[in-house]
């Protein structure tokens, strides 16, 4: 089966600097894969996706790469605001497949200081 | 529309007692799961649905058992309760008769097992 691995488990950074967290997955029928964002006891959030089909895609200050034929995938985070410290959780799946399941990565604690 | 609705919200068991876990949404998703988040371990999936009488495993299924008679309600049991349940639970849902991987998560239920 699918197997997300992310990294790192914890960053820190200052205020208007940029935040990357990387993924890697093994199963090659992988297909889409989102980024969810959870903060201190809240629900996880879906903040942005790319499909295969796509090298990259952005949102406002987010952005998410993907690298089909290494298997990774990263989210890209720009002029980091104290309100983006969370939890952030990559994911895997093959939509459209007969197991079409989220499978997360282990997080990453995102901590942004003014 | 309420979303996705988990109760309770929290719950302390003794070892070897049974309780369920209510989940329901509104959305008329046909796609229902449910993650189990531990420290340092990510979102695994339990158990989930792809529609009323249809239920599969997840990652971690022992222990664990679901149902689903109707659209709206994906209840999760725990039939004898062990320490390592101690965790906290999201039930998540999907739009469409297939996990679409946009998933709408409850609010959580933390369970702890003495």
């Amino acid at each position: 089966g699918e197997n997300v691995e992310q990294h790192p488990s914890t960053l820190s950074v200052q205020e208007g600097d940029s935040a990357v967290i990387k993924c890697t997955y093994s199963d090659s029928a992988s297909n889409y894969f989102p980024w969810y964002k959870q903060e201190l006891g809240k629900r996880p959030q879906l903040i942005i996706d790319i499909r295969s089909n796509v090298g990259e895609k952005k949102d406002q200050r987010i952005a998410v790469t993907l690298n089909k034929t290494a298997k990774h995938f990263s989210l890209h985070i720009t002029e980091t605001q104290p309100e983006d410290s969370a939890v952030y959780f990559c994911a895997a799946m093959n939509y459209g497949g007969s197991q079409g399941n989220l499978i997360f990565g282990k997080g990453t604690k995102l901590s942004v200081k003014p | 529309n309420a979303g996705v609705t988990q109760t309770p919200k929290f719950q302390v068991l003794k070892t070897g007692q049974s309780m369920t876990l209510q989940c329901a949404q509104d959305m008329n998703h046909e796609y229902m799961s449910w993650y189990r988040q531990d420290p340092g371990m990510g979102l695994r999936l339990i158990h989930y649905s792809v529609g009323a009488g249809i239920t599969d495993q997840g990652e971690v299924p022992n222990g664990y058992n679901v149902s689903r008679s109707t659209t709206e309600d994906f209840p999760l049991r725990l039939l004898s309760a062990a320490p390592s349940q101690t965790s906290v639970y999201f039930c998540a849902s999907s739009p469409g008769t297939a996990n679409t991987g946009e998933l709408f998560f409850g609010e959580g239920s933390r369970l702890t097992v003495l």
